[in-house]
């Protein structure tokens, strides 16, 4: 695709319902990241897949959060009972490889509020 | 670990001034930085990387850095700048070991231009 996608680009939700956000990389990006960021701050890591498998999943801040890559293109981050303090964008970025070597591309973010 | 430090949470300057907007960096091991900007209501977009080489980085819109490992920095600085210039700017890093490596965020400075 032209960039990467996130759906949906607002989520609001239910204190302890499940919800899932979906990320589209370009195509053809082995790499792919999870990030969220809350107001007035930086990207905070989650969770980085090179293809199918989480390389590195030593953000996600607790069991409450998943996320799967069953194919080695889009992902799922999954969120179960969410609490307020969920609330967040939530942004996914691909690239041809580690972000330390080439260019991550971010998408537009899902917002998630948690009422 | 790495970790990044963005002295300034926002940033004030009058139009066609320079500006320069600080980071520092820690880190135990040789690494990347990147700036990103975030424009409002926009995703992430990469500003300009240093991987080797030079230790001054030109980058797109008239952007450019100084890597100063003595310094643990990695300043940007910008010669003149323009209302179109009001956005968000993250400073990163990550480690050079590997291919794979997830990008650490800064918690970024917002520069906002007076006309």
């Amino acid at each position: 695709g032209a960039g990467v996608s996130q759906t949906p680009s607002n989520k609001v939700t239910e204190k302890g319902k499940y919800v899932e956000l979906r990320c589209d990389p370009i195509s053809g990006h082995t790499a792919l990241y999870w990030y969220r960021q809350s107001l007035g701050q930086g990207p905070e890591f989650l969770i980085y897949f090179q293809g199918t498998g989480a390389a590195d999943d030593s953000g996600l801040p607790n069991d409450r959060f998943f996320a799967v890559r069953p194919e080695g293109s889009v992902s799922t981050l999954k969120i179960q009972r969410t609490e307020r303090g969920d609330s967040a964008v939530y942004l996914c970025a691909s690239s041809l490889m580690g972000q330390g070597v080439t260019e991550a591309f971010f998408g537009q973010g899902t917002r998630l509020t948690v009422v | 670990a790495q970790s990044v430090t963005q002295l300034d949470s926002q940033v004030p300057v009058f139009e066609e001034a320079p500006v320069e907007l600080r980071c520092n960096y820690s880190s135990s091991v040789s690494v990347y930085l990147f700036w990103y900007v975030q424009y409002p209501n926009q995703g992430l977009q990469l500003l300009l990387k240093y991987l080797s080489g030079s230790t001054l980085v030109k980058g797109i819109n008239g952007f450019e850095a100084e890597f100063n490992k003595s310094q643990t920095s990695f300043h940007l600085r910008k010669p003149s700048v323009h209302i179109s210039d009001t956005a968000e700017y993250f400073c990163a890093v990550s480690d050079t070991y590997s291919s794979a490596s997830k990008i650490i965020f800064g918690s970024g400075t917002r520069l906002s231009i007076r006309p």
